[in-house]
């Protein structure tokens, strides 16, 4: 399994709600990341997950709370967004952080 | 000065043609460059890596890269209007341990 999966594929959220984000692989990789995407943009890294322990925070805002239950799966919860937080919300995968990356299809999320 | 600079484009070239797209980065300890392809609407996909200075070749995409100018390129050949896309270049394993994509090149292909 090659796979990095992400759900759900589209969330619209209104500023006072509370939702999560899942990403999971299956290739044995031991670093996964959250990366932001807007349009016309690179994706921006948010978080690092090295071994299941968060390596890298890119100064993200509270709002946003990371979680990796184990070696396969992350989570990215959210409480409290803002309009402009509505991006591409990328996860992705590698053997180990300085390698290559694989990146999940993306959750698409609106907040109203 | 931006850790990893793509030439800005968009670039456009002839179905056939071949097309350059280039990346320079400014951490010597950059040990590892990727080309990431993306389509509008969807993630990036991992189509070259390469650790080496010189040549690395995989079907009609070339990856070069030149470490005492700090330079990255990607060359596709045969270039077909399914190759539009925005292409990332992306360094990894410098001193300060930056996870870092350039802002993309918009490369269309005309048939």
């Amino acid at each position: 399994d090659t796979e990095v999966t992400q759900t759900p594929k589209h969330l619209v959220m209104g500023m006072t709600n509370k939702k999560s984000l899942k990403c999971e692989q299956h290739m044995g990789h031991r670093a996964m990341y959250w990366y932001k995407q807007k349009a016309k943009k690179p994706p921006e890294l948010m978080f690092v997950y090295s071994y299941e322990k968060l390596s890298i925070n890119e100064s993200v805002p509270s709002r946003f709370s990371p979680e990796c239950p184990n070696s396969s799966l992350l989570n990215l919860h959210l409480h409290a967004l803002q309009p402009e937080d509505s991006a591409l919300y990328l996860c992705a995968s590698s053997h180990l952080t300085k390698g290559e990356q694989f990146f999940g299809p993306g959750t698409r999320l609106t907040v109203l | 000065q931006k850790e990893v600079e793509q030439n800005s484009g968009p670039l456009s070239v002839p179905e056939g043609a071949i097309a350059s797209l280039n990346c320079t980065y400014s951490d010597r300890g950059s040990q590892s460059f990727f080309w990431y392809r993306q389509y509008s609407g969807k993630s990036p996909e991992l189509i070259m890596s390469i650790y080496s200075n010189g040549d690395k070749e995989d079907g009609r995409f070339t990856a070069q890269l030149n470490k005492a100018s700090q330079y990255v390129s990607l060359l596709i050949r045969d270039s077909q209007p399914s190759d539009s896309a925005t292409y990332l270049c992306r360094s990894s394993g410098g001193s300060n341990y930056k996870l870092t994509f350039g802002k993309g090149t918009l490369l269309t292909v005309n048939p």
